[in-house]
């Protein structure tokens, strides 16, 4: 099925530093979400984007919708432990939404 | 407002059987989406119903089915199991689909092994 392009695939970091993921395509989206999933668990929203160039903020996390509507990134500041989890980005095209291959996420505290 | 709840959150079945999945949806919302999660495969669609009609469809054998009552709860259906079906089966609402600004919300899932 079709995903999108998403990166870096995992990554460790030490608590405290700031994280930065993306998710590209070659085709336009209406709206980009990023989701958070802890295991055996279902995708906890975290945030929604809508427009191109929007730049959107809930709490220690940021994420843009890119002007060319091709790409999304996704920044976490201050990385703490229960950060951890695997992020997704799902972007809106043609009535369904189409999701990222996702970014694991391992915090050493 | 209670969230998407799903159930049963664990089954185990073997190859052949059929398994339904019950998904109910948060309160006033009209849209219910059905995913299949891998490891492999990652996060696929499988189906959109809205108002009791199947709305869109995924790239699914059609041994995965769905429908949609009334009040807006969600069944999905998978007959004649796989090994391969083995999956985290997640299930989304929003408000009045996905086809405009809404956001969806997920489920906690379902577990499924087939033996």
């Amino acid at each position: 099925g079709q995903q999108l392009n998403q990166s870096p695939q995992s990554m460790f970091i030490q608590e405290g530093e700031d994280v930065s993921m993306n998710c590209t395509s070659s085709s336009i989206f209406n709206t980009w979400l990023w989701y958070k999933q802890d295991p055996g668990e279902g995708p906890v929203l975290l945030i929604a984007l809508y427009k191109a160039g929007e730049l959107t903020s809930n709490g220690r996390l940021t994420a843009q919708f890119g002007i060319t509507r091709k790409d999304s990134f996704l920044n976490i500041s201050a990385s703490i432990p229960s950060d951890v989890g695997i992020y997704f980005c799902a972007g809106l095209r043609t009535y369904k939404y189409i999701f990222g291959t996702g970014t694991r996420l391992k915090v050493l505290a | 407002k209670a969230g998407v709840t799903q159930t049963p959150r664990y089954l185990i079945k073997t190859r052949g059987q059929q398994v339904t999945l019950s998904c109910s949806p948060i309160s006033g919302h009209r849209s219910v989406s059905w995913y299949q999660q891998t490891p492999g495969q990652g996060l696929q669609f499988l189906f959109e119903y809205f108002s009791e009609t199947q709305r869109n469809k995924g790239n699914f054998p059609g041994r995965f089915s769905g429908r949609q009552f009334s009040n807006s709860r969600s069944e999905m259906n998978v007959s004649t199991l796989e090994l391969g079906d083995s999956a985290l089966y997640l299930c989304a609402s929003s408000s009045s689909g996905i086809s405009t600004t809404d956001t969806q919300y997920f489920g906690p899932g379902t577990r499924l092994t087939v033996l």
